[in-house]
């Protein structure tokens, strides 16, 4: 059963507009949350990060929401630009409680940005 | 954040052959992690390479299919063995980078014909 979910494989946005990538999770003891964006034949890179403690964090033109009791988070892009064409992966971790941390992915969720 | 560089990129290997991958890090780390990537799947957990003692294998992923090196403290290889047509993935390496979570390698992108 997958533990974090984008059920969006794709989404298509023209030049300007505000693109929104959702993700979804359903284990409660994660507390930090990660995207990130990977183009073809590289590896991904981070772009941006929430902890639990916090519902936004906001880093230039991306925006990270996070909605516990929903266990909703979701990735804002605006205004999105052709290089941010990519595919966007979302991540969760439980850091506390011991355990190593490791990251969850999502399948991703592929950006096209139109001019 | 750390830079890694991995290699091969890519390769095309004959099913009952094995392929290495090798990741070096520019600086030293304690733990080195490989994941697999399948088509349309997301980022897998393979395995946490630890210097000086064996790998920690996740649920799924076993030492005789997945050999890991970690000869010091900025290289690590991956050994895919036995290959089949369904070890056909992106194979990544990863280090933890402070406040970014994690930096991955380039990936190594293995066909098994």
């Amino acid at each position: 059963d997958q533990q974090v979910k984008q059920n969006s494989p794709s989404l298509s946005v023209q030049e300007g507009r505000i693109s929104i990538l959702n993700c979804d999770y359903t284990n409660s003891m994660f507390d930090y949350f990660l995207w990130y964006k990977k183009y073809p034949a590289e590896g991904p890179t981070f772009l941006i990060s929430i902890s639990s403690i916090k519902d936004k964090n906001e880093d230039g033109r991306f925006t990270v929401f996070l909605n516990k009791s929903a266990k909703h988070l979701s990735l804002h892009i605006v205004p999105s630009q052709p290089g941010d064409s990519a595919v966007y992966f979302c991540a969760a971790s439980a850091r506390s409680g011991g355990s190593q941390g490791n990251l969850i992915f999502g399948k991703g969720t592929k950006l096209s940005v139109k001019p | 954040s750390a830079v890694i560089s991995q290699k091969p990129s890519r390769d095309i290997c004959q099913r009952g052959t094995s392929l290495t991958i090798q990741c070096q890090v520019d600086s030293q780390v304690t733990m080195m992690f490989w994941y697999r990537q399948q088509p349309g799947q997301s980022l897998t957990l393979i395995a946490t390479a630890n210097q000086g003692s064996e790998a920690t294998y996740e649920s799924g992923f076993v030492i005789d299919k997945f050999p890991i090196s970690r000869p010091n403290l900025t290289f690590s290889t991956l050994t895919v063995s036995n290959m089949s047509p369904e070890d056909s993935s992106i194979y990544l390496c990863s280090v933890r980078s402070g406040t970014y979570g994690y930096t991955f390698g380039s990936g190594t992108r293995l066909t098994v014909v």
